[in-house]
């Protein structure tokens, strides 16, 4: 089975620190899209940054970036220069199937960037 | 690019009663997926539409859920007699075959009371 773990359920930054969110995953694939996923309270899921296996440069966005490790199946997050609108639920996701896609996601880790 | 849209946002219902949700996805997206998602936890996968063929459905599909796709548009999710167990936030995402990143919509929370 392939599961996806964010040992991490809560974490707190300081405004404008820099903050890292642990994901470590298993799969017995070798091609494969690793997402990281942003969800502020009652909004929607948003999107912030994915990885593609094959690619051995870890991808960035703006002041998110992902430390990719392929042989220890680790995918963390790094925000950098945390802003408040950053506070939000932030989720690892991995797909369980190639041919379709699907999505299986980590427990998430909340994530507080405190004034 | 209106991104996916959900409705209803919000509904509450009675024990046995029966629900359905509607998603419309991204024009031009051919790929649509229904996760839920409980307070606190990660979505997860309830089915697959690619066009208008369901593909893959999880064993969180029990008989009362019913999926449909009908012209690769639009899609409904339908919940037959309610159970507690069945409040949850239900999400909808698309995305293009062979671009593999999801777009997800609002949601719709379900209470059942």
């Amino acid at each position: 089975a392939q599961t996806v773990t964010q040992s991490q359920p809560e974490m707190s930054v300081q405004e404008a620190e820099t903050v890292t969110l642990s994901c470590t995953y298993d799969t017995s694939e070798n091609n494969y899209y690793l997402f990281w996923y942003k969800q502020p309270p009652s909004r929607q899921m948003i999107l912030v940054i994915r990885q593609e296996a094959y690619k051995q440069q870890n991808a960035t966005e703006n002041r998110f970036s992902v430390n990719f490790q392929k042989a220890a199946k680790s995918f963390s997050l790094k925000i950098s220069d945390s802003q408040l609108g950053d506070t939000a639920m932030y989720f690892c996701a991995f797909p369980f199937n190639n041919a379709g896609n699907m999505l299986t996601f980590g427990g998430g880790t909340r994530l507080m960037v405190k004034p | 690019d209106t991104g996916v849209s959900q409705n209803p946002r919000h509904k509450i219902t009675k024990r046995g009663q029966n629900v359905t949700f509607r998603c419309d996805p991204i024009s031009e997206h051919n790929r649509l997926y229904w996760y839920r998602q409980t307070l606190g936890q990660g979505p997860e996968f309830l089915t697959y539409f690619q066009n208008e063929a369901q593909l893959e459905k999880s064993r969180l599909l029990s008989d009362r859920f019913s999926a449909e796709r009908p012209k690769g548009s639009f899609s409904t999710l339908e919940i037959q007699r309610t159970e507690q167990g069945d409040s949850a936030m239900y999400l909808c995402a698309s995305s293009i075959s062979g671009t593999e990143t999801q777009y997800f919509g609002p949601g719709t929370r379900l209470l059942v009371l």
